[in-house]
């Protein structure tokens, strides 16, 4: 059982729009920065966004956002090589301890 | 640019040990702190511990604590986690990752470990 919880599977069409949420409480999302990781056919995770930051070489077609205790992660103008496995990830305050959610494999038919 | 290279896996027996390395490059190793994060086969990822800048504060998941201990060396830009009382449930691949404060921006390639009699 994860502490964040994200949507087990997700798909969409090339040069779809789609959107990854994370949910958690108060002790981690609700008060901190979010991490994005992609994880392609289980090689070395890359981070695609790290609270509103953009890591070098990522493209603009990712962008997250926050709304209390769940985070989003939106792919604009969805590309085949985004097919992928996302996971999220913070800091909980209560636990003393990073956490992670279970992770979503993304799809692109 | 950023690079974490892993070093140290392999096999090991049930409550055997083993250290994982983690060499650092392309940034200011002492200013940041670093984490390990695994992944068991055919699992999701896994947060193992953190270790601030300086090596004063040390965070460990509930699953570790006790058995592993995080450590650095600043003067050679290296990560480490020593790995006693090791268990089946332990086998998995093992990441270090720079923090960005709540967030890891870089990871390393990852290495196996593999405990198995």
């Amino acid at each position: 059982q994860s502490a964040l919880t994200q949507e087990a599977s997700v798909s969409g069409t090339v040069g779809q729009k789609v959107t990854l949420s994370c949910t958690g409480n108060f002790n981690n999302i609700g008060s901190y920065a979010v991490g994005w990781y992609q994880q392609i056919s289980h090689g070395a995770p890359k981070t695609v966004m790290f609270g509103n930051s953009l890591p070098s070489g990522i493209p603009d077609r990712f962008s997250a956002s926050k709304s209390g205790t769940t985070a989003s992660l939106t792919i604009s103008g969805l590309q085949p090589e985004d097919e992928a496995d996302y996971y999220c990830s913070t800091w909980d305050y209560s636990l003393s301890a990073w956490v992670f959610g279970g992770g979503t494999k993304l799809t692109v038919l | 640019q950023v690079q974490l290279v892993e070093s140290g896996g392999g096999v090991v027996q049930p409550g055997g040990s083993l250290r994982l390395s983690c060499a650092a490059s392309g940034f200011t190793f002492s200013s940041f702190g670093m984490h390990w994060v695994r992944q068991a086969p055919g699992k999701g990822l896994q947060w193992v511990a953190f270790i601030r800048y300086d090596g004063a504060t040390q965070y460990y998941a509930d699953s570790v604590k006790g058995r592993f201990t995080i450590s650095r060396d600043n003067s050679n830009n290296t990560l480490y986690l020593q790995m006693n009382s090791l268990r089946a449930e332990d086998t998995a691949v093992y990441y270090c990752a720079k923090d960005a404060n709540t967030a890891m921006d870089y990871w390393g390639q990852g290495l196996l470990v593999t405990v198995s009699s």
